[in-house]
């Protein structure tokens, strides 16, 4: 079964510029995850979608995030413009939630950002 | 509010040995699932395995086991048989009452394996 797929791998990109990355979820979950992974604050939530709902955003650093979520199969996280301190890994991850904590949550191989 | 508390940032093991990574959580919530997930240097997060917070026996995942001890709120992960490709962060992760989502991480266990 294919997992939770992101693109880009990588992505260098300089002070200003849109970075859009993207996410297909693992089929059949109905819960998606965006976070944030840097040395200084380690892994952190950013945005959580239910049957492609925005729920909970209040982990999205400021206005210049943006996440979306046109379908159960694509979500999109943009930032715009992008800034130097912006450079971490973006996760996606995705679960099927019935309700249960022990529902868990697959992560894709992550989004290498660096703004320059 | 959760908290995941791992306090060995790094650990050393020699191939073939065990070792165990200690995780404390602290959570009011009754129901709750504890995770532990590894990242190699490759940067992916790899699901390793689950306990129910209602679950009485320790859950086994192959060469992974986690050693749950409610009372004490401690969710340590042993791993038997160290081999080479072990070498990876490990993150102690929970999700806490029903349909709450959010998964809460601690800092990371950085384990080194030595031929």
């Amino acid at each position: 079964d294919a997992g939770v797929i992101q693109s880009p791998r990588h992505e260098v990109t300089e002070m200003g510029q849109e970075v859009t990355l993207r996410c297909k979820p693992i089929s059949g979950h109905n819960s998606l995850f965006w976070y944030r992974q840097t040395m200084m604050r380690g892994l952190e939530l950013l945005i959580y979608f239910n049957n492609n709902v925005p729920i909970d955003d209040s982990g999205m650093p400021e206005d210049r995030f943006s996440a979306k979520m046109p379908n159960a199969s694509f979500s999109t996280l943009k930032i715009q413009p992008s800034e130097p301190r912006d450079s971490a890994v973006y996760f996606c991850a995705s679960s099927f939630d019935r309700g249960n904590p022990g529902n868990t949550i697959y992560f894709g191989e992550g989004s290498w950002l660096t703004v320059v | 509010a959760q908290k995941i508390t791992q306090t060995q940032p790094g650990m050393f093991v020699q191939e073939k040995e065990a070792v165990t990574l200690d995780c404390t959580y602290d959570t009011s919530d009754q129901s709750y699932g504890l995770f532990w997930y590894k990242q190699p240097s490759s940067g992916e997060m790899i699901f390793l395995i689950y306990q129910g917070s209602y679950d009485e026996q320790n859950a086994t995942e192959g060469r992974y086991s986690l050693n749950f001890q409610k009372a004490r709120k401690s969710a340590n992960l042993v791993i038997s048989a160290s081999q080479l490709g072990d070498s990876a962060m490990y993150f102690c992760a929970m999700r806490g009452r029903p349909n709450d989502y959010k998964l809460s991480f601690g800092a990371g266990t950085t384990v080194t394996v030595r031929a």
